[in-house]
């Protein structure tokens, strides 16, 4: 079945040291996203790639970067954790535009710790 | 103002009944709309999209949207108690961004 996979499922890191999230999907859509969800709030869009145009919400944190090498796979480079950041990350892709067929995929989430 | 709102909840319906839920969003240049449900520890899970005024069935659900009065809705009939979850409503606009944005979501319980 096509899908979109994140990995690890649980991610446990230490303040301050980097942490990479992965993202990767067989459904060749063109649109990844990737959004922080905390506790009881909504999804947070941090930013999202039209192929490889990268869109970055202006208050997106220095902090979170990505790259997206290729059409399947998509990263989320965390610079310097802080506790703030414990969450759960979400993957999503989509086809490009907002009519029929765009709707958003979700892979199964990363749960980063920050210890 | 938030893009999307919807009432946090919880929302509590006997099992059997209709669950109604809502949401409003301020941007009128919205062209989708969805429903996700999401489970405790889970990812959200496409329930319906809707596109175009009116309603739009699918089994238990029924979508609503009114895009003159920004707001759309979701029914669930002959409720269960795996209904119980938070509902998400989320917006698309087209553009070359094509981002979606989520409402905080409603926590619906469905009691026996």
């Amino acid at each position: 079945d096509a899908m979109v996979i994140q990995n690890p499922r649980y991610q446990v890191t230490q303040f301050g040291k980097p942490v990479t999230l992965s993202c990767s999907q067989t459904l060749n859509h063109n649109v990844m996203y990737w959004y922080q969800q905390k506790s009881s709030q909504a999804p947070k869009l941090l930013f999202h790639y039209y192929d490889k145009d990268f869109n970055n919400e202006a208050d997106t944190p220095d902090n979170f970067q990505s790259r997206r090498p290729n059409t399947s796979f998509c990263f989320l480079d965390i610079r310097s954790p802080g506790l703030g950041d414990a969450a759960m990350y979400l993957c999503a892709t989509s086809s490009r535009g907002a009519g029929q067929g765009t709707e958003a995929f979700f892979g199964q989430g990363t749960r980063l710790t920050v210890v | 103002q938030k893009e999307v709102e919807q009432n946090s909840g919880p929302l509590s319906v006997p099992e059997g009944a209709i669950a109604s839920l809502n949401c409003t969003y301020s941007d009128r240049g919205s062209q989708s709309f969805f429903w996700y449900r999401q489970y405790s520890g889970k990812s959200p899970e496409l329930i319906m999209s809707i596109y175009s005024n009116g309603d739009k069935e699918d089994g238990r659900f029924t979508a609503q949207l009114n895009k003159a009065s920004q707001y759309v809705s979701l029914l669930i009939r002959d409720s269960q108690p795996s209904d119980s979850a938070t509902y998400l409503c989320a917006v698309k606009r087209y553009s070359s961004a094509s981002k979606i944005i989520f409402g905080s979501g409603t926590r619906l319980s469905i009691r026996p």
